[in-house]
C-alpha cells in the first residue's frame, strides 16, 4: 500500500498562475484533508471532506478550491496564486469512528513557492 | 491566544538524557490529545495518543492534566534518532478536526 500520495513534490509559480495539487489514498478512508504548514504557524486546515461528494471549509480556505473526485482522490486548486500561498501543503486521510479518534495519515507534502 | 501552544525550542540534549515537553490548550471542552512527530522536511506521523490516566510506550510517557489544560511528553534515554519536531495536537470538540501546535524541536547530540 502506498498510503497517501501527493503530486507534485515541488512547484514554483508566478503570481496569478493557477495549479492543482493532487492527492490520492489507497486505504479506503472516508475523510480527507488539506493542510498548509508555515514557519511558526503549525499546520492549518484549508479544506476537508468527510466523505465522497462533500467538502467543507477549514480555518484558512480563502484563495483555494477543492474537489473530492471520488473516494480515493481529493484535489486542491489555486486559481490565482499569490506569494502568501507559498507554503508546504499536506494532504491527509482518516477513517473516523464515532466516539473514537482515528489516526490521520499524511502524504509527503508539496513545497510550493509563489514568486 | 492560540488554541494549542508549545515552546518551539530547540531543546538540545545529549544522548541518554531525559527531556520533557509541555503543551497547553485553551478549549476546556477538548476531548482527545496526541503527540505527532515530524522529521525535517517530512510529513507528521502519530507518535502516541494521550489518555487521562497517562500512558507509556517504551521510552515515551504522555500525561494529561485537564485541570491545568496541559499535556506533556517525556522521553527517557534519548537517542540520536529522536531528533525531530514534536507536535502537540488536540481534537477539536465534537468534530474530527485536529488543531496543531507549532511544534517543539528536539536535537539529540552524541
Amino acid at each position: 500500500n502506498a498510503g497517501v500520495t501527493q503530486t507534485p513534490k515541488f512547484q514554483v509559480l508566478k503570481t496569478g498562475q493557477s495549479m492543482t495539487l493532487q492527492c490520492a489514498q489507497d486505504m479506503n478512508h472516508n475523510s480527507m484533508y488539506w493542510y498548509r504548514q508555515d514557519p511558526g504557524m503549525g499546520l492549518r486546515l484549508i479544506y476537508y471532506s468527510a466523505s465522497e461528494g462533500t467538502t467543507d471549509k477549514g480555518e484558512v480556505p480563502n484563495g483555494y478550491n477543492v474537489s473530492r473526485l471520488n473516494k480515493r482522490e481529493f484535489s486542491l486548486r489555486l486559481e490565482s496564486a499569490a506569494p502568501s500561498q507559498t507554503s508546504v501543503y499536506f494532504c491527509a486521510s482518516s477513517e473516523p469512528r464515532q466516539g473514537r479518534y482515528n489516526e490521520q495519515f499524511f502524504g509527503p507534502g508539496t513545497r510550493l513557492t509563489v514568486l | 491566544r492560540k488554541e494549542v501552544e508549545q515552546d518551539p525550542g530547540p531543546f538540545n540534549v545529549p544522548e541518554g538524557a531525559t527531556v520533557a515537553f509541555n503543551c497547553t490548550y485553551s478549549n476546556s471542552a477538548s476531548q482527545s490529545f496526541f503527540w505527532y512527530r515530524q522529521d525535517c522536511r517530512k510529513e507528521p506521523k502519530l507518535l502516541m495518543s494521550v489518555y487521562s490516566s497517562g500512558n507509556e510506550d517504551g521510552r515515551f510517557t504522555a500525561q494529561l492534566n485537564r485541570a491545568s489544560q496541559y499535556i506533556s511528553l517525556l522521553i527517557r534515554d534519548s537517542k540520536l534518532s529522536d531528533s525531530a519536531t514534536y507536535l502537540c495536537v488536540v481534537l477539536s470538540y465534537n468534530t474530527d478536526k485536529l488543531i496543531f501546535g507549532t511544534g517543539t524541536r528536539l536535537q539529540v547530540f552524541p
